[in-house]
């Protein structure tokens, strides 16, 4: 079982549409916890840090559910610039610098 | 502007060659990771290193070698002994661990490696 696993999609949706991706982590260690987004052949950019009291910047909202171990990104009233993979990214209170990333749920916004 | 540059953006190599990716910052950062992806996988961690003069293998650091002479540069160098070397190599950086637990890493362009 990977440690963090996401849907890979690809998730097909119209502009305006409000689509959610789902992410859960198997680690108990894990600390803290992101979504970057990451263009076709570009670096992962960071889109938002994960809080355990939700956080919402613009049209995104991040969820935590420490108990289920999962984390969730919903986009509201998507744009075509949306378009792009969107990568779960989970960090470990293990002393180190463990960092995992999930392979990333694609996203592609239709005219 | 601050930021991480990488170098070259396309490399092809021949096999059992030696090469090397260059990775500089200029954000002050005290960490900086090597990272390979490959085609729907995530990415896969191969050194990273916390301070000048010291770093650490990842998961996959066999066939890799890294140096840390300075604080803004981390370079990798892709040996002979790395059986399947082509892949998406991204190198990032992020504040000290003891600066917070949210210290988020931050990406360079990235190199493609390519094996002909």
């Amino acid at each position: 079982r990977k440690e963090v696993e996401q849907d890979p999609g690809p998730f097909n949706v119209p502009e305006g549409a409000t689509v959610a991706f789902n992410c859960t982590y198997s680690n108990s260690a894990s600390q803290s916890f992101f979504w970057y987004r990451q263009d076709c052949r570009k670096e992962p950019k960071l889109l938002m840090s994960v809080y355990s009291s939700g956080n919402e910047d613009g049209r995104f909202t991040a969820q935590l559910n420490r108990a289920s171990q999962y984390i969730s990104l919903l986009i509201r009233d998507s744009k075509l610039s949306d378009s792009a993979t969107y990568l779960c990214v989970v960090k470990l209170n293990t002393g180190g610098f463990k960092t995992i990333f999930g392979a990333g749920t694609r996203l592609f916004v239709k005219a | 502007d601050g930021g991480i540059t990488q170098s070259p953006k396309y490399l092809f190599r021949k096999e059992g060659q030696n090469v090397t990716l260059s990775c500089e910052q200029n954000l002050n950062h005290d960490a900086m990771y090597w990272y390979r992806q490959d085609p729907g996988q995530g990415l896969r961690l191969i050194y990273y290193s916390q301070i000048v003069n010291d770093f650490q293998k990842g998961d996959i650091a066999e066939g890799y070698s890294v140096s840390r002479e300075k604080k803004e540069s981390f370079p990798l160098t892709v040996t002979s002994a790395q059986k399947n070397p082509t892949a998406f190599y991204l190198c990032a950086s992020s504040k000290a661990k003891t600066s917070g637990i949210y210290n988020e890493q931050f990406f360079g362009p990235g190199t493609r490696l390519t094996v002909l």
